[in-house]
């Protein structure tokens, strides 16, 4: 599985959205990117995951660039229960693992 | 449908004790993946198994470490003769299939911490 890049920490207000971006420049075709959060003292938590389009659910929602080589989750409204560390994860169908990273830190501020 | 269900959520052992964390899988889940978390680090997968098959143990300590997922009953993670280096968080995640586009259903982990 190709790897991802993440700033370690952002900060944001409640209510506010937040774009949380994730580099991936050696994605391949069939890599579907993935995301996950994990909040204190928990485990990973699905956020949402798409292949080319663009993805909505009720949590978030998923941009993917026209190239995939980056995507942005996008937090529409955040709330201090967001308060995680934010994975993205390549995932191809011949790997059997999900690569984590180190995540992106988000911090919500009242 | 409960979700990934692991026991013990906190397990204390001594040096040269042995370690053994359990995992139930989603109801009709047959994959099952076993990931460590020291402190302050990522998820570092540790090993993929299907119902009574290791299909995947690359991140496994060649020592010490086995894991099993037999055709009845939970997974089982065990740590033979842990040492304090083993003290970290064990996550079990399970899914329905194996692919790129499927999702890991992550349990509550199992907080190890060797005295």
């Amino acid at each position: 599985d190709a790897k991802t890049t993440q700033p370690n920490s952002m900060e944001s207000n409640e209510e506010e959205p937040v774009h949380l971006p994730c580099n991936h420049s050696t994605i391949s075709g069939t890599d579907y990117i993935h995301w996950y959060r994990q909040l204190p003292s928990q485990g990973p938590e699905y956020v949402i995951h798409g292949l080319t389009s663009n993805v909505n659910n009720r949590m978030a929602s998923l941009a993917i660039a026209e190239d995939r080589k980056s995507s942005t989750l996008i937090l529409h409204r955040a709330t201090l229960r967001d308060a995680a560390v934010y994975y993205c994860i390549l995932r191809g169908n011949t790997g059997n693992q999900f690569y984590f990273g180190t995540g992106t830190s988000l911090t919500v501020i009242p | 449908n409960a979700g990934v269900m692991q026991n013990p959520r906190h397990l204390v052992r001594r040096r040269g004790q042995e370690a053994r964390l359990r995992c139930s899988p989603m109801k009709g889940h047959s994959h099952v993946y076993w990931y460590r978390q020291l402190p302050e680090e990522g998820l570092k997968f540790m090993v993929y198994l299907q119902k009574e098959n290791i299909i995947d143990e690359s991140g496994m300590p060649k020592e010490r470490f086995s894991a099993e997922f037999p055709k009845e009953g939970p997974s089982i993670l065990r740590i033979q003769q842990v040492v304090r280096g083993d003290s970290a968080a064990y996550f079990c995640a399970s899914s329905p299939v194996a692919g790129g586009s499927d999702t890991q259903y992550f349990g509550p982990g199992t907080r190890l911490t060797v005295l």
